[in-house]
């Protein structure tokens, strides 16, 4: 079973607009944490945002924000107020903390483009 | 702020060539990961690494691979013979400590062309 899932393969937004992608994940490990990743067409990878699964709220980095629901297990990543610069491809990744070395696994990922 | 370095940023390379893809990671981080990215694809975890060995490696990095930290500073990841679909982005990563708390810094990757 997949243990990160990413059913929007593209998703399209209007500039200044709020835009929401879908993740939901499957672990039995009560201890786990949620990250999500920003690819631009450049290739790297950078880091947006993490979610604890024992934290009691939802994180926010500045315009991102993570709609946690752990009973339904999902992450959701907003992106508020989208700029043309926030079109890349976005992956959600979990890491696992039930073992000594636990690997961040990834999603497939949704592309976003974000029009004028 | 403190950055993974991985050179070459791109190389293209014969089939059955040996090729060394070199990282630096940040200087205080002890764990480090290969994962690589074919066009297109997920990104696939390949191997980590802990106190000079590997702690977890995937069904990928099968014999061919090998990962090394010859230095305090270098990670390097060597294919030894390589084929058309090791063609991928390989990332380098690093991670201060291990838990799901961590998450890791990437470096910008390498892109691999086996032609």
């Amino acid at each position: 079973a997949q243990k990160i899932t990413q059913t929007q393969p593209g998703m399209f937004v209007q500039e200044k607009e709020a835009v929401t992608l879908d993740c939901t994940y499957d672990t039995s490990d009560p201890s786990y944490g949620l990250f999500w990743y920003k690819q631009p067409s450049s290739g790297e990878m950078i880091f947006l945002i993490y979610q604890g699964s024992y934290d009691q709220q939802n994180a926010t980095e500045g315009r991102y924000s993570l709609n946690f629901q752990k009973a339904r297990k999902s992450a959701n990543l907003v992106i508020s107020a989208s700029q043309l610069g926030d079109s890349a491809m976005y992956f959600c990744a979990m890491r696992e903390g039930g073992r000594g070395y636990s690997t961040l696994t990834f999603g497939k990922g949704t592309m976003l483009l974000v029009s004028p | 702020e403190p950055e993974v370095t991985q050179t070459p940023s791109h190389q293209v390379t014969q089939m059955g060539q040996e090729v060394i893809l070199r990282c630096v990671p940040i200087s205080n981080h002890l764990y480090f990961y290969w994962y690589r990215q074919i066009l297109g694809q997920k990104v696939e975890f390949l191997v980590s690494f802990y106190n000079n060995e590997i702690s977890e490696k995937s069904e990928i990095f099968d014999d061919q691979f090998s990962v090394e930290r010859p230095d305090g500073s270098n990670f390097t990841l060597k294919i030894r013979s390589t084929k058309l679909e090791d063609s991928a982005m390989y990332f380098c990563a690093s991670s201060e400590r291990t838990g799901p708390n961590y998450g890791y810094t990437f470096g910008s990757g390498t892109r691999l062309t086996v032609v």
